[in-house]
């Protein structure tokens, strides 16, 4: 099992500012992975983040509006960069720390972000 | 990954059992099938998975269609708490890459 932290849990910002979420795993996981859920919808995919190379982009999400860093195994960030109210969002980090043909995925409790 | 379709809603009431059906009728021959739920204000969490057989555990079964193009996640007795979001999601087992692809789930409301 993994257990996640999600910092901020919630936010309110301006626009044309930038919010850097942090993700923490309290194990070592090879797989991690950055969501959007905005209101009222499913969630999308934006990023893999992988540990030690740059992340790999969901298309139509991009590294220079969502820059992600993965420095070690058990933490990575997600930058929400220029942010306007569409960027209003939860964002999610999620964890697959299993091996072999299925793995079972850990969520985090998500990031309220709200763009005024 | 393969496409799935769910009912947007459905309804049940307290200690009743719930079949909540999921379609996958372009599902491959590696894709896992697999269901999360997402809670009130809550990540997803894990429900079940299987590949071909029906599957059990202490959330939930798992009845696979024959033919593996449908899906039917039954909660033998709903509780309140079992209210949420459920999400059924195919992904390749032969794949390295663990993401999943959410389609729009299926809103359970239960009732006292």
């Amino acid at each position: 099992s993994a257990v996640i932290s999600q910092k901020p849990s919630r936010d309110i910002c301006q626009r044309g500012t930038s919010l850097t979420i942090q993700c923490q795993v309290d194990s070592q996981v090879t797989m991690m992975f950055w969501y959007r859920q905005q209101p009222g919808q499913s969630l999308t995919l934006i990023a893999t983040a992988n540990q030690g190379s740059e992340a790999t982009y969901e298309s139509g999400f991009v590294i220079d509006k969502f820059p992600i860093s993965r420095p070690n195994l058990t933490f990575s960030t997600l930058t929400v960069s220029n942010m306007s109210p569409e960027d209003s969002s939860i964002y999610l980090c999620s964890v697959s720390p299993g091996t072999g043909d299925w793995t079972e995925a850990f969520f985090g409790q998500g990031t309220r972000l709200t763009v005024v | 990954d393969a496409k799935t379709t769910q009912p947007n809603s459905m309804e049940s009431n307290e200690e009743e059992p719930v079949h909540l059906p999921c379609n996958h009728s372009t599902i491959s021959g590696t894709d896992y099938i697999h269901w999360y739920r997402q809670l009130p204000s809550q990540g997803p969490e894990y429900v079940i998975h299987g590949l071909t057989s029906n599957v059990n555990n202490r959330m939930a079964s798992l009845a696979i269609a024959e033919d593996r193009k449908s899906s039917t996640l039954i909660l033998h007795r709903a509780t309140l708490r079992d209210a949420a979001v459920y999400y059924c999601i195919l992904r390749d087992v032969g794949g390295s890459n663990y993401k999943l692809t959410f389609g729009k789930g299926t809103l359970l409301t239960v009732n006292p």
